[in-house]
């Protein structure tokens, strides 16, 4: 399994982008980059998906570069509502023999 | 459509009770997953079954047994609850092969079942 590494937390002010970067320096050939967002007392909520480059949702961007051992989700212009827990995910699409693991993610907070 | 949902939502129990947390689906996934969330802590797979009829220890599968019912239903069971199980349960699942996204990835979640053991 790649293993992956984010920022514990994030402040932001509202109506700023904010950049959260994940490494995951050995990921593999068949390995996807997913983020889910977790709000307090909820389950996580999958956001964004992609294998290489750039992918854009109408929640998010995600950029992935060529080598691919890191990428950056981007949450343009955040609201106080964007406060939440980030994870970033690697693993294979398809092959469905090893379940994805949730770290602890990157706590981001919004201030007014 | 309801999408996963989990009962109960709330459960004290003393130690040593046994009580077994039930999740539905009605999304027609194959795979289904059992997490467990301490606070400010990330999840933890508990048990996970790939289809129906199959299942599979997580990360933290010690003290707890899980049962795949059919397609649509994967049950948590704690025998003998101690403390330590005190915690946010979340059952999630996700489609099958031939889904767009794959079939680990994209998990749709309950809103969890928050445990106490006394």
């Amino acid at each position: 399994l790649a293993k992956t590494t984010q920022p514990i937390s994030m402040d932001s002010y509202e109506g700023q982008e904010v950049n959260i970067t994940c490494s995951h320096n050995n990921i593999a050939t068949n390995d996807y980059i997913t983020w889910y967002q977790q709000f307090p007392s909820q389950g996580p909520r999958f956001i964004i998906q992609g294998y290489k480059t750039k992918v854009t949702n109408e929640v998010a961007s995600l950029f992935i570069p060529a080598d691919r051992k890191s990428s950056t989700l981007s949450l343009p212009r955040v609201s106080l509502s964007d406060t939440a827990v980030y994870y970033c995910l690697v693993g294979d699409a398809y092959s469905g023999n090893t379940p994805l693991v949730f770290g602890k993610g990157t706590r981001l907070s919004v201030i007014a | 459509n309801a999408g996963v949902t989990q009962t109960p939502k709330f459960q004290v129990l003393k130690t040593g009770q046994s009580m077994t947390l039930q999740c539905a689906q009605d999304m027609n996934h194959n795979s289904m997953y059992w997490y467990r969330q301490d606070p400010g802590m990330g999840l933890r797979l508990i048990y996970y079954s790939a289809s129906e009829g199959t299942t599979d220890k997580g990360e933290v599968p010690n003290g707890y047994n899980v049962s795949r019912l059919n397609k649509r239903e994967f049950s948590l069971r704690l025998e003998s609850a101690a403390p330590s199980q005190t915690s946010v349960y979340f059952c999630a699942s996700s489609g099958g092969q031939g889904t767009t996204r794959g079939w680990h990835n994209e998990q749709f979640f309950g809103p969890g079942t928050r445990l106490t053991v006394l």
